[in-house]
């Protein structure tokens, strides 16, 4: 597609129960980022992909939360067992890879705002 | 590690009056700097950029130059409008390393007509 494709738009689940949002990059996007906004907690990093290397997964906050990504394209996020303290709206971004100035801009998705009940 | 830092919002405004949001930034090396927008209800989305010392990004009226004497990247407009509301983000990506970049907080802009 033309632009990063989030879903779901809004995901509102009780605590405990487990969840997945999705991310389609651009197509040719090598690099891909989750990031989560929390209200006036700004962008923080939760992991990174590039290419077929092995995902940058120090942002992850805990055990409960990971992501895969098929095929160098679609990412799922998971986060088990969740908790109030997820609540936030989960952004994913890709960019053209990491070397060349494509590679320092990244297009973000609309985000998937998650509430936890 | 790399970090930034912007000013807190919200920032509120009439309109037609200048702006200026401050960014300032910690990283070894020259990282490229940023500025990006996120309009209400969107999705973050680039505002403009600068990739070495002394360069100046620009782009629908916002400007911002890259200062390494005193690490900063301050956002600047000479006359605001009610569209400009939204959040603006300052971000740093670094030279080498890490290639994924740091985001400041973000600062609120409202502009009153």
């Amino acid at each position: 597609g033309a632009g990063v494709s989030q879903s779901p738009s809004n995901k509102v689940t009780e605590k405990g129960k487990d969840v997945e949002l999705r991310c389609d990059p651009i197509s040719g996007h090598t690099a891909l980022y989750w990031y989560r906004q929390s209200l006036g907690q700004g962008l923080e990093f939760l992991i990174y992909f590039q290419g077929n290397s092995a995902p940058d997964k120090s942002g992850l906050p805990s055990d409960r939360f990971s992501a895969e990504r098929t095929g160098g394209s679609v990412s799922t996020l998971t986060i088990q067992r969740t908790q109030q303290e997820d609540s936030a709206v989960y952004l994913c971004a890709s960019s053209l890879g990491v070397g060349g100035s494509g590679a320092n801009v990244l297009t973000f998705g609309a985000g998937s705002r998650l509430t936890v009940l | 590690g790399n970090s930034v830092t912007q000013m807190e919002g919200p920032v509120t405004l009439s309109e037609e009056a200048f702006l200026t949001i401050n960014c300032t930034y910690t990283a070894t090396g020259y990282p490229s700097l940023f500025w990006y927008v996120q309009y209400p209800g969107e999705g973050l989305q680039l505002l403009l950029k600068a990739t070495k010392a002394d360069d100046k990004g620009s782009n629908k009226g916002f400007e911002a130059t890259y200062r390494k004497e005193t690490t900063s990247f301050h956002l600047e407009k000479g006359s605001v409008q009610v569209s400009d509301s939204a959040v603006y983000f300052c971000a740093l990506r670094g030279a080498g390393g890490s290639y994924i970049p740091t985001f400041g907080r973000g600062t609120s802009l409202i502009v009153h007509p």
